[in-house]
């Protein structure tokens, strides 16, 4: 099967300009997840969508963060400004959400912001 | 970290020896999880362990796992320079919702 498809894999930004990252899960995985994953650190999860719905979005910024994910499929993270610290790597995993299977990630989105 | 750790931070090691990382967290969970991921990729999944076992096997990999001192341990035993990746683990309270750890970076010298 296909894995996580994620674009772009590299960005850079000017500070206050918007940027936007795309994520096409495998297909059947009902779950999906966006993480940040700052250099030397492990994946702080931002959102986790069930289908449609986000369930869990207590960690996403959300005065300059928004997520969707449209007909419970692809997904886009959005940031609108970027600030210097939004540089890192940008994550996104899809799960069958069953406790035998772990997640499958795609390559990730390396954003820098100067 | 305010939720669990890994340790060592880096580990150095020759190729044949075996490495061994360590995993400690706060929370309950349902089943602990560890991943590999290579400098500029993803993180690919190696192995799951339920909170109601202790040990697991997968090729070359060991997982333990103590749920009274909340910690897991992961073995790889006759290292290979293929292996040089950090290694994070994740855990949870069900399949949906891991946290992960800060990694160990392991290097395996040819």
């Amino acid at each position: 099967e296909a894995g996580v498809v994620q674009s772009p894999r590299y960005k850079i930004i000017e500070k206050k300009q918007p940027v936007a990252f795309w994520c096409n899960p495998i297909s059947g995985h009902n779950t999906l997840y966006w993480y940040r994953q700052n250099l030397g650190q492990g994946p702080e999860l931002l959102i986790r969508y069930e289908n449609e719905e986000a369930v869990d979005d207590s960690q996403l910024p959300k005065d300059r963060f928004s997520a969707e994910r449209l007909k419970g499929v692809d997904s886009t993270l959005k940031i609108q400004p970027a600030e210097l610290g939004d540089s890192a790597v940008y994550l996104c995993a899809s799960s069958r959400g069953q406790e035998s299977y772990g997640y499958t990630f795609g390559s990730g989105t390396r954003l820098t912001v100067v | 970290s305010q939720q669990g750790e890994e340790d060592p931070q880096a580990l150095s090691i020759q190729e044949g020896e075996n490495a061994t990382m360590n995993c400690s967290y706060k929370t309950s969970i349902n089943n602990l999880q560890w991943y590999r991921q290579n400098s500029g990729r993803g993180l690919v999944h190696l192995i799951l362990i339920r909170s109601n076992e202790r040990e697991k096997h997968s090729g070359r990999l060991r997982v333990t796992l103590d749920t009274s001192k909340k910690s897991s341990s992961l073995l790889i035993t006759a290292s290979r320079a293929a292996d040089t990746a950090s290694y994070f683990c994740a855990w949870g309270g069900s399949a949906r919702q891991l946290t992960f750890g800060s990694g160990t970076q392991l290097t395996v010298l040819p």
